[in-house]
């Protein structure tokens, strides 16, 4: 069964500061990963995905398949990141269902 | 270009009244998907349609019936609500290949 882990429910810090929220995952075979973004009472946008390899919105994100580990980073946090990041996998083939994690609810604070 | 439409945004139902809640997508996708959000519980699959004419259950589907009416649409029903289905609905599309999910703005729903 695959599963998503992210181990913090709530993560703070201060404008400036750099950030990490945490993602670990299970499966057996080849995953794909995500992280989805939802603001306030607005809908959940995609942010990254592992195989674009690129930075949005200043984060980024890398895929280690020995830690099975999709760490989100980004140096520098800004107020507007404040919002509920999720991790999400999918295990490709015919109906790419995600598998989200609980999420991680981050406040930057000013 | 609208994207994925849930409608509708917020409803208040009593236990055992029946709702569907819908959803389009004018994207041209294949793959549809239902979702329930529950703090501290993140999203959690209910049902999902790989493509026309086929719908699968997902992780918590009891409680719900799903129909792919056509390319673009995907509904959810409960046909007995109870309190322990309110919660924010998340309706999502994606076309094949492991592309990324696009989501709707979510239905609000609480049964009392």
């Amino acid at each position: 069964a695959q599963r998503v882990t992210q181990p913090e429910k709530l993560l703070s810090v201060f404008k400036g500061a750099p950030v990490e929220l945490k993602c670990n995952y299970s499966y057996s075979g080849s995953p794909e990963l995500f992280w989805y973004v939802q603001y306030s009472r607005q809908r959940l946008q995609l942010l990254l995905r592992h195989i674009s390899r690129e930075s949005i919105k200043g984060f980024t994100a890398d895929l280690n398949k020995g830690e099975t580990s999709f760490h989100l980073k980004k140096p520098f946090a800004q107020e507007e990141d404040s919002a509920m990041y999720y991790c999400a996998l999918t295990s490709g083939g015919s109906n790419y269902k995600l598998t989200f994690g609980k999420g991680t609810l981050l406040t930057v604070n000013p | 270009n609208a994207g994925v439409t849930q409608t509708p945004k917020f409803q208040v139902l009593k236990t055992g009244q029946s709702m569907t809640l819908q959803c389009a997508q004018d994207m041209n996708h294949n793959s549809m998907y239902w979702y329930r959000q529950d703090p501290g519980m993140g999203l959690r699959l209910i049902y999902y349609s790989a493509s026309e004419g086929t719908t699968d259950k997902g992780e918590v589907p009891n409680g719900y019936n799903v129909s792919r009416l056509n390319k673009r649409e995907f509904s959810l029903r409960l046909e007995s609500a109870a309190p322990s289905q309110t919660s924010v609905y998340f309706c999502a599309s994606s076309a094949p290949g492991g592309q990324p999910q696009h989501f709707g703005d979510g239905t609000r729903l609480s049964i009392l």
